[in-house]
């Protein structure tokens, strides 16, 4: 079964507004997740590395201010979409490590409006 | 930043026959790698891994052969079957590193052709 779980799988928002994304391991505790943003027919790009109890890491180029990320407690990161743009629609994927193995969620389908 | 108006390369297989999957990483210091099947809508699913004192490795029905001095890897797919059809990342890191930062290959789309 699915050892890392996103949540919503899909959300609908107007132009303008935040979306919150949740990622949580079930059952294990994840001191380091990873965001992902994919968009159609194309791979996987890492858009930042989420540490429980400190600051996230960001990649060249994606906004801090944007894409706010949160990881208050070993089983749970979140990433808010503030003030959501039509260009900001995309496959959002988090991933975390168990074991030496990186397991990645279902991903969250953002459309914005 | 990301491209834009890519098409994935798409290999058409016939079901049964074997299927192989060509992955170029880029970073020569990279040490560990894996493939993932994404299916449609669904987040990447591990398949296999190898790390770079290795050249090949087997798994169920899938074999990874990994040639560094080209910086190439490639999966192998025996019995192609219907439920293989997905897109497959290959994926480059640290094995060991701090954070399990991994960056990802473009993807193949493997169609299945009963």
């Amino acid at each position: 079964g699915a050892v890392v779980s996103q949540h919503p799988s899909r959300v609908i928002c107007k132009s303008g507004t935040s979306v919150k994304i949740e990622c949580r391991s079930l059952d294990f505790q994840a001191t380091t997740m990873f965001w992902y943003r994919q968009f159609p027919k194309q791979s996987l790009m890492l858009m930042a590395t989420s540490n429980e109890g400190s600051k996230a890491t960001y990649e060249q180029g994606v906004e801090k201010d944007k894409f706010l990320i949160n990881h208050a407690s070993l089983t749970l990161s979140t990433l808010t979409v503030t003030s959501a743009h039509p260009e900001d629609s995309s496959f959002y994927i988090c991933s975390a490590r168990r074991s030496g193995e990186l397991f990645f969620g279902e991903g969250s389908r953002l459309t914005v409006l | 930043g990301e491209s834009v108006g890519l098409h994935l390369p798409t290999l058409s297989v016939q079901e049964g026959d074997n299927s192989i999957i060509n992955c170029a990483y880029s970073n020569s210091a990279s040490d560990y790698f894996i493939w993932y099947k994404q299916e449609s809508g669904k987040g990447p699913q591990f398949i296999i891994d190898i790390r770079s004192n290795m050249d090949k490795r087997q798994g169920q029905r899938v074999t990874v052969l990994l040639n560094k001095t080209v910086k190439h890897l490639s999966l192998q797919i025996a019995a192609t079957q219907p439920g293989d059809s997905a897109v497959y990342f290959c994926a480059e890191g640290l094995y060991g590193g701090a954070t399990n930062k991994l960056i990802f290959g473009t993807g193949t789309l493997l169609a299945v052709q009963p």
